[in-house]
């Protein structure tokens, strides 16, 4: 079982430019968490998708944006890059929506600097 | 507002000392409450959440709703649980984690 893959692993933008970040969850996880996680702070949560339709939104301004494909894959789109959004992108699957809060896998995230 | 609060951003312990690691959060709500562990060079994973009131690697955390704490406790600290702790919560299809603590247990 490959656990979750998220690519690029690194990756460097320019500010203004745009960047996509993809995740693969494990087999048979329908839910899918993004969360960035800048340099001394814990993760904070941008988005949560289920059954490919946007279940939670964290704190984050509309140059976020995400979708979840029929194969339960993630992309997390981010427009206009500013300095500020230098940081490693975690992914999160599980294995279902539930209130009670489903164990979540992490990815190894995604390393993205802007300059 | 929804808060996960971790006061001590190191800590660092004696091999065989008890631990805490102290983790206040602000919710208006039931939450469901999470520590995760991040050991060097590997992912997040999940050491335990409240509701199913376990013991994983000797590690226990009880929900004190009065004093709105989730504490991570362990009697006898042993050298393999330096790592980096998370206490997270979960709410209404949202997700707060804590700022961490960073657990050194000395030889």
């Amino acid at each position: 079982d490959a656990g979750v893959t998220q690519s690029p692993t690194h990756l460097i933008k320019t500010r203004g430019q745009h960047v996509t970040l993809r995740c693969s969850p494990i087999s048979g996880h329908k839910s899918v968490s993004w969360y960035q996680q800048v340099l001394g702070q814990g993760p904070q949560f941008i988005f949560q998708y289920y059954e490919k339709e946007e279940r939670g939104r964290g704190n984050f301004p509309d140059r976020f944006s995400a979708r979840q494909f029929p194969n339960y894959s993630s992309e997390l789109n981010v427009n206009a890059l500013l300095l500020g959004d230098s940081a490693l992108y975690l992914c999160a699957s599980s294995l279902v929506l539930g209130a009670r809060g489903p164990e979540a896998f992490f990815g190894q995230g995604t390393r993205l600097t802007v300059v | 507002a929804q808060r996960v609060t971790q006061p001590e951003k190191l800590l660092s312990v004696f091999k065989g000392a008890p631990v805490e690691l102290k983790c206040n959060y602000s919710y208006s709500g039931s939450p469901e409450l999470f520590w995760y562990v991040q050991y060097s060079r590997q992912r997040l994973q999940l050491l335990l959440r409240h509701i199913s009131r376990e013991s994983i690697k000797g590690f226990t955390a009880d929900l004190n709703k009065g004093e709105t704490s989730f504490h991570l406790k362990k009697p006898f600290a042993q050298e393999e649980d330096s790592a980096m702790y998370y206490c997270a919560l979960s709410g209404r299809n949202q997700f707060y984690f804590g700022t961490g603590t960073s657990l050194t247990v000395i030889p």
